[in-house]
């Protein structure tokens, strides 16, 4: 079964300096990838999706991921961070379905970041 | 305006009830989703169901119960059976062929 990994609970980084989210994986094939961002109390927003072709994907917000197949990762970055990106950020992977697609999704654990002014 | 709309937002029931947790998408999307959300443990799976009248269960099924009678509805009961009930109930959905879920704004149940 498929399982996702964020070994972050808690970031913390200052304003204006870059940022790296970690996301591991483990799925025998290449899954659907997902990174979303929830503010306290509210929905989950996506923020970008990886399913196939350049593993380079940019999302709103600044934010980009990457894909690596032989780290089995998924790192979310973005380049400067303002106060407002303040939040918990979930990975999460779903497992291709052979009808096509993917059927559920499964979430990491989430990394709440927290933003020094 | 188009979204998933999820009520109440805050419910407090006590021990031993059953309660009701509405989830209603204008969306025309065919799967709908309920997911529990707990402190430091992300989001786990409850049921799915992916067209009108069938649904399957997710990880956490147990103490929980659904159905599917209108492609825009997907009610989940939470019974009384439920260990812990007090979370926080997020409602999903999206279309069969298309890659993205969307969440709508989540239930908070509390139970005494």
């Amino acid at each position: 079964a498929q399982s996702v990994t964020q070994p972050d609970i808690h970031i913390t980084v200052s304003e204006g300096a870059s940022l790296e989210l970690r996301c591991n994986y483990s799925y025998g094939a290449t899954p659907y990838l997902f990174w979303y961002v929830q503010s306290p109390g509210q929905g989950l927003q996506l923020l970008l999706k990886y399913f196939s072709g350049d593993t380079l994907v940019q999302g709103i917000k600044g934010f980009e991921a990457e894909f690596k197949r032989s780290q089995s990762s998924f790192n979310l970055r973005k380049p400067s961070v303002h106060w407002s990106d303040a939040a918990e950020y979930f990975c999460a992977v779903g497992a291709r379905a052979q009808a096509g697609g993917y059927n559920k999704l499964i979430f990491g654990a989430g990394t709440r970041l927290a933003v020094h002014p | 305006d188009g979204g998933i709309t999820q009520s109440p937002k805050y419910l407090f029931r006590k021990e031993g009830q059953n309660v009701t947790l509405s989830c209603e998408q204008n969306l025309n999307h065919d799967a709908m989703y309920w997911y529990r959300q707990d402190p430091g443990q992300g989001l786990r799976l409850i049921y799915y169901s992916q067209i009108v009248n069938d649904f399957q269960k997710g990880d956490i099924a147990e103490g929980y119960s659904v159905s599917r009678e209108k492609k825009e509805s997907f009610p989940l009961t939470v019974t009384s059976a439920q260990k812990n009930p007090t979370a926080f109930y997020l409602c999903a959905s999206r279309v069969m062929d298309g890659n993205t879920i969307y969440f709508g704004e989540g239930s908070w149940l509390t139970v005494v």
